[in-house]
């Protein structure tokens, strides 16, 4: 599996778009990019995936570059409830997932 | 529709005591993997199971097994406790197997303590 890198931390502002970032530069072109957050003492969340193209769903957009060498993960309207770990993983198929230490993400009122 | 459930949600234990932890997949899903998630850390990867079969395997020792049912529900076993065998303790399922893309699904795990 590609070993992606995230920032440790960031801040976001509430109300306005969170983009996070990840670099996965050796990624394989089976594999995918999965975005998962983690809410203190809950488990892992499933927010978004994808292969190449962009893609959306009600939680976030998923933009992956042309090169598929990083992707960013944006959630359009970051609220308090967005405060989160996330982890990016690339990965082929629904195998083990390998979850790193994440980016801690916290939302400022 | 229900998601994954996971029974107990805690669980108080005594160095060389066995347990056994339980996990309900998401309605429609057949393949079942376990995490064990240290304090501060992210989930590490002990087992997946798919057809009432082991199909990939983490680092962990033989004292971890598991058991998928005909249901697809699924069992963690853990013999011979240890204090480091201390962690929070995901399921997740997910549909068919290995080779899918389709995403996995957590439920909120079981917090074990061993004291």
């Amino acid at each position: 599996d590609a070993k992606t890198t995230q920032p440790p931390s960031m801040d976001c502002a509430e109300g306005r778009a969170a983009n996070l970032p990840c670099n996965h530069s050796t990624i394989s072109g089976n594999e995918y990019v999965y975005w998962y957050r983690q809410i203190h003492s809950q488990g892992p969340q499933y927010i978004i995936h994808g292969l190449k193209n962009n893609e959306t769903n009600e939680m976030a957009s998923l933009i992956i570059t042309e090169d598929r060498k990083s992707s960013t993960l944006i959630l359009p309207h970051a609220t308090l409830r967005d405060t989160a770990v996330y982890y990016c993983i690339a990965i082929y198929g629904n195998n083990r997932l390998a979850f790193g230490k994440g980016n801690q993400v916290v939302v400022i009122p | 529709d229900a998601g994954v459930t996971q029974s107990p949600t805690h669980l108080i234990k005594t160095r060389g005591q066995q347990v056994t932890l339980r996990c309900s997949p998401k309605s429609g899903h057949d393949t079942v993997s376990w995490y064990q998630q240290a304090l501060g850390q992210g989930p590490q990867f002990i087992f997946q199971y798919y057809e009432e079969e082991e199909r990939q395997r983490g680092n962990f020792p033989d004292r971890f097994s598991g058991h998928q049912f005909p249901n697809y529900s699924s069992e963690l076993n853990v013999n011979a406790l240890l204090l480091g065998d201390s962690a929070l303790y995901l399921c997740a399922s997910s549909s068919q197997g290995a080779y899918s893309n389709q995403p996995q699904h957590f439920g909120d795990g079981t917090r074990l303590s061993i004291l």
